[in-house]
C-alpha cells in the first residue's frame, strides 16, 4: 500500500460526462503532482502545485482542471474528455518543494477509460 | 528541458543473475539528480534509488544500485540476484526543468524487465 491514495481506481465515463479524480496524502508533503500515463509510454507531467498553489501547467487542455483545497488533498476535475484522454492518471507528492533531490511518492493511479 | 535516455525496451534475464538497466542522460546544470523507479503492472511508481551528482559514492540500496558515470553521462541500475518479483518496468528519471522551485519529472521510455524462473 502506497502513502498517496488515489480515488477511484477505475473509471469509465462518457465524452459528456463531468467527474473528478481525488489523491489524498498525509505525510505533510507540500508539492503534489499529477501526471498522465499512456499504455506503454512513461509519465508525463500535467500540473505541479507547490505550497497549495499551481506552479507549473504543461499546456494541459482546459477540459482538466486541477484544485488543490488544502496541503493534504488535490483534485482532477475531468469535463469533456476525448477518447485519447484515456490513460494512468498518477498523483506524487514530495515534501520539500524546493528540494530538487528529494523523491517523489506515487499513488497507484486512476484508470481512466472514456467512451 | 532535461533528457533521459534508456535503450533497451526489454530485457529477459533468469532468476539469481544479476541485470544493468542502462540510462543515459543530458543535462547542462552543474548539480542534478537521477532517481530510478520501478512500476510493476499495477500502475504503482515505486521509488527504488537516488543518485546526486555531487554524491562522492554511488548509491545503493539493498540489492539496488548504481553504476554512476558522470563523465559518459550514464546512470546504470544494477540489480543483484534478481527475483521473480523484480519483473517490472524500470523508469530512468530526472527533473523536468533546470532551475530551482517545485519541478515534475522527465522519464526515460523505460525497459520492460522480465525474470525468468
Amino acid at each position: 500500500d502506497t502513502e498517496v491514495t488515489q480515488t477511484p481506481k477505475h473509471l469509465v465515463m462518457g465524452m459528456t460526462n463531468k467527474k473528478s479524480l481525488k489523491c489524498e496524502q498525509h505525510m505533510g508533503h507540500r508539492a503534489m503532482y499529477w501526471y498522465k500515463q499512456k499504455a506503454k509510454k512513461p509519465p508525463e507531467l500535467m500540473f505541479v502545485y507547490s505550497y497549495e498553489k499551481l506552479s507549473i501547467n504543461e499546456s494541459v487542455p482546459s477540459r482538466f482542471s486541477p484544485e488543490c483545497p488544502n496541503s493534504s488533498l488535490l483534485n482532477l476535475h475531468l469535463h469533456a474528455l476525448q477518447p485519447e484522454d484515456s490513460a494512468l492518471y498518477l498523483c506524487a507528492s514530495r515534501e520539500d518543494p524546493t528540494d530538487p533531490n528529494q523523491p517523489q511518492h506515487f499513488g497507484d493511479g486512476t484508470r481512466l477509460s472514456i467512451l | 528541458a532535461q533528457k533521459i535516455t534508456q535503450t533497451q525496451p526489454g530485457m529477459f534475464v533468469q532468476e539469481k543473475e544479476a541485470v544493468t538497466l542502462d540510462c543515459t542522460y543530458d543535462t547542462s546544470d552543474q548539480s542534478y539528480g537521477l532517481f530510478w523507479y520501478k512500476q510493476p503492472s499495477s500502475g504503482e511508481m515505486i521509488f527504488l534509488i537516488y543518485q546526486g551528482s555531487y554524491d562522492e559514492q554511488n548509491a545503493t540500496e539493498g540489492r539496488y544500485s548504481l553504476n554512476f558515470q558522470k563523465a559518459r553521462k550514464s546512470a546504470n541500475l544494477v540489480i543483484s540476484a534478481s527475483q521473480l518479483g523484480d519483473s517490472a518496468m524500470y523508469f530512468c528519471a530526472m527533473r523536468l526543468y533546470s532551475g530551482g522551485g517545485a519541478d515534475g519529472l522527465t522519464f526515460g521510455k523505460g525497459t520492460h524487465l522480465i525474470i525468468q524462473p
